[in-house]
């Protein structure tokens, strides 16, 4: 059974461009949720999508911002970079419905924002 | 607010030593979740406890959770050098699709 796979594992960008990371959840998984990992803050919650619809979001601007598509893939979006979104974004995916909480994790796309 | 703080932050042993990490909330949890992170990799989930006073064993590694729900700790017996890793908890709530991670313990295991 394949994992969480996302896309790219790792991207350079400069300060005012924008990024978007991709996430393929495991089959049968519909709730796909993303983090960021800092060494200072470490792991920080984005946002959760279960059946193409946001149902967390946590607190991060509004240039932050994701979507899911009907075959629970997700992508997050991230408008006029700066410096300190340098980190490492997680996506996870869960088996929702069966409340464990439990998430799988990918490997992380690694954005450094020069 | 910080809801999860892990103590210690940082733990170096040698191999062959037990350690314990903690985790303490001041919050009550629907579960609990215990992951590894290796560099340049995603976290890995080790372990969920759900219910007060509850024991799981993993090999070498024994997890607990208190009986209020708020605490739990990870004990490794006889740590080896593989063991080296970030080891995060993280609380959920049921049907949150969220979860609340500790900063978690960088624990190095020296051979």
């Amino acid at each position: 059974k394949a994992g969480v796979t996302q896309t790219p594992r790792y991207l350079i960008k400069t300060r005012g461009q924008q990024v978007t990371l991709s996430c393929s959840p495991i089959s049968g998984h519909r709730s796909v949720s993303w983090y960021q990992q800092t060494p200072g803050q470490g792991l920080q919650f984005l946002f959760e999508y279960f059946s193409e619809t946001q149902r967390n979001k946590g607190n991060f601007p509004g240039r932050f911002s994701g979507r899911q598509f009907s075959n629970s893939r997700s992508e997050m979006n991230v408008s006029t970079l700066e410096l300190g979104d340098s980190a490492l974004y997680l996506c996870a995916s869960s088996r929702q419905g069966l409340n464990t909480g439990e998430l799988f994790f990918g490997e992380g796309s690694r954005l450094t924002v020069l | 607010t910080q809801l999860l703080e892990q103590s210690p932050q940082f733990l170096s042993i040698q191999e062959g030593e037990n350690l314990t990490v903690y985790c303490n909330s001041s919050s009550v949890f629907s579960s609990l979740q215990w992951y590894r992170q290796e560099p340049g990799e995603g976290p890995v989930l080790l372990v969920t406890v759900v219910t007060g006073g509850e024991v799981k064993k993993l090999k070498r590694l024994t997890f607990q959770f208190g009986d209020a729900r708020k605490d739990s700790s990870l004990h490794i017996t006889a740590a080896q050098p593989g063991d080296t890793g970030l080891y995060l908890c993280a609380g959920a709530y049921t049907n949150a699709g969220k979860s609340t991670f500790g900063d978690g313990t960088t624990l190095t295991v020296k051979p």
